[in-house]
């Protein structure tokens, strides 16, 4: 199994609190995604970064921001965490190019009361 | 943007069975790939087979195949002599050229027994 590793496994927080979810890797690949995945909407992308301090939005970045200071880790962070953003979040690796798969964490579940 | 769309919100299939999950995607780009990954209640992401848009012929993995038309963006999933542990939700995928991995909303398949 592909090193990956997603902190915490489950939160719970209150609305409004700042929340930072944690994805390390011991593939030393180059790209990583964080995505939420919801029922009826699949897995969809918030943020993905190409390299270290190189980041780009997906489809559903508003109200994330992510972080990438080295190539092991990438935080996701919900500045102020609302109901809506109660979702299970997974991390993938991938060393690119184009034909290579991409490995999942176990996914955080995050509940927001 | 790319966009996938998986049609079929839920399936069933007895076992020992075929069944196919439809897949189709938007894309203006010429080189990508294109992925099934299954997650099955255990949550964990599982790829089950992976087709290079450049290549005519259909990739085939074991029991699973795919029929992939580029002209038509069509991409589906074809599943023979379906077994219990199939059951599980299947998510077609799209990676072109910025690496940027996008999901359709996926399938929920039961195999039943």
């Amino acid at each position: 199994d592909a090193g990956i590793t997603q902190s915490p496994r489950h939160k719970v927080t209150e609305t409004g609190t700042p929340v930072t979810l944690r994805c390390h890797q011991t593939e030393n690949h180059r790209y990583m995604y964080w995505y939420r995945q919801d029922p009826g909407h699949g897995l969809r992308l918030i943020h993905y970064s190409y390299g270290v301090k190189d980041t780009d939005k997906g489809e559903v970045s508003d109200g994330y921001s992510v972080s990438r200071s080295k190539t092991e880790d990438f935080l996701l962070t919900l500045e102020s965490a609302t109901s809506s953003q109660t979702s299970v979040y997974f991390c993938a690796i991938s060393p690119g190019p184009l034909n290579t798969e991409a490995f999942f964490g176990q996914g955080t579940r995050l509940t927001v009361v | 943007a790319q966009t996938v769309t998986q049609s079929q919100p839920e399936m069933s299939v007895q076992e020992a069975e075929t069944v196919t999950l439809s897949c189709t995607y938007d894309t203006s780009e010429n080189n990508y790939y294109l992925f099934w990954y299954k997650q099955p209640p255990s949550r964990q992401m599982i790829l089950v087979i992976r087709q290079e848009a450049y290549k005519q012929q259909n990739a085939t993995e074991n029991r699973f195949s795919v029929n992939f038309q580029k002209a038509a963006k069509s991409f589906s999933l074809k599943i023979s002599d379906s077994q219990l542990g199939d059951t599980a939700m299947y998510f077609c995928a799209f990676k072109g050229g910025s690496e940027k991995l996008v999901f359709g909303k996926g399938t929920k398949l039961t195999v039943n027994p």
